[in-house]
């Protein structure tokens, strides 16, 4: 199973809103990831989780704020968006240093 | 300077007509190349991963090919539903987890 879950697909909040992405896997994967992509763009890392510890934070504002709570769920939490913040986000997992399995995103509007 | 270059941007082709796709990369101790396909809206969609030199996979249509510069992605008698953006994706001995894109080629393959 090479699956990777996210939910919800689709997500449209006010700049004053809190929300959180959720993401999951079953492939006994260790490192999980998070990307942003804007339209017509390759996706770019926001965040890495080894063994649930953050590793990698790519000088992401602080308004996203995310929570590896085991080693088969990762969590986005959002609060204070701004409209340019509107994106596909999607969640990753590998083994280390391995290919990455991509969930299918969650597409963001922020009003 | 970019680490990963792919191109062409964008390309046009008639149902069955062959081409190819570049990915050229200039990181050192390179740990593994990788493909993907990413319909709009989507995640990710992986295809395959290059190790070596020399190493070729191949997957009904796809045949992706590995040198100490630069990779090819070659498409074989494409179809209409090969329509998509191929994006390639290096990881090296410094960088960790991470993964670094090159920008995509945007494909679209008329009946």
């Amino acid at each position: 199973d090479t699956e990777v879950t996210q939910t919800p697909k689709h997500l449209v909040m006010g700049m004053t809103n809190k929300k959180s992405l959720k993401c999951e896997q079953h492939m006994g994967h260790r490192a999980m990831y998070w990307y942003k992509q804007k339209a017509k763009k390759p996706p770019e890392l926001m965040f890495v989780y080894s063994y649930e510890k953050l590793s990698i934070n790519e000088s992401v504002p602080s308004r996203f704020s995310p929570e590896c709570p085991n080693s088969s769920l990762l969590n986005l939490h959002l609060h204070a968006l701004q409209p340019e913040d509107s994106a596909l986000y999607l969640c990753a997992s590998s083994h280390l240093a391995r290919e990455q399995f991509f969930g299918p995103g969650t597409r963001l509007t922020v009003l | 300077e970019d680490q990963v270059t792919q191109s062409p941007e964008a390309l046009r082709l008639q149902e069955g007509e062959s081409s190819s796709l570049n990915c050229s990369y200039t990181v050192s101790g390179l740990r593994g190349l990788f493909w993907y396909r990413q319909d709009p809206g989507k995640g990710p969609e992986f295809l395959f991963t290059l190790y070596s030199a020399g190493e070729e996979k191949e997957k009904e249509r796809l045949k992706a090919t590995l040198t100490k510069k630069e990779s090819f992605l070659h498409i074989t008698a494409p179809k209409p539903e090969d329509s998509a953006t191929y994006l390639c994706a290096v990881n090296w001995v410094e960088a960790g987890n991470m993964l670094t894109f090159g920008g995509g080629t945007r494909l679209m393959v008329k009946p």
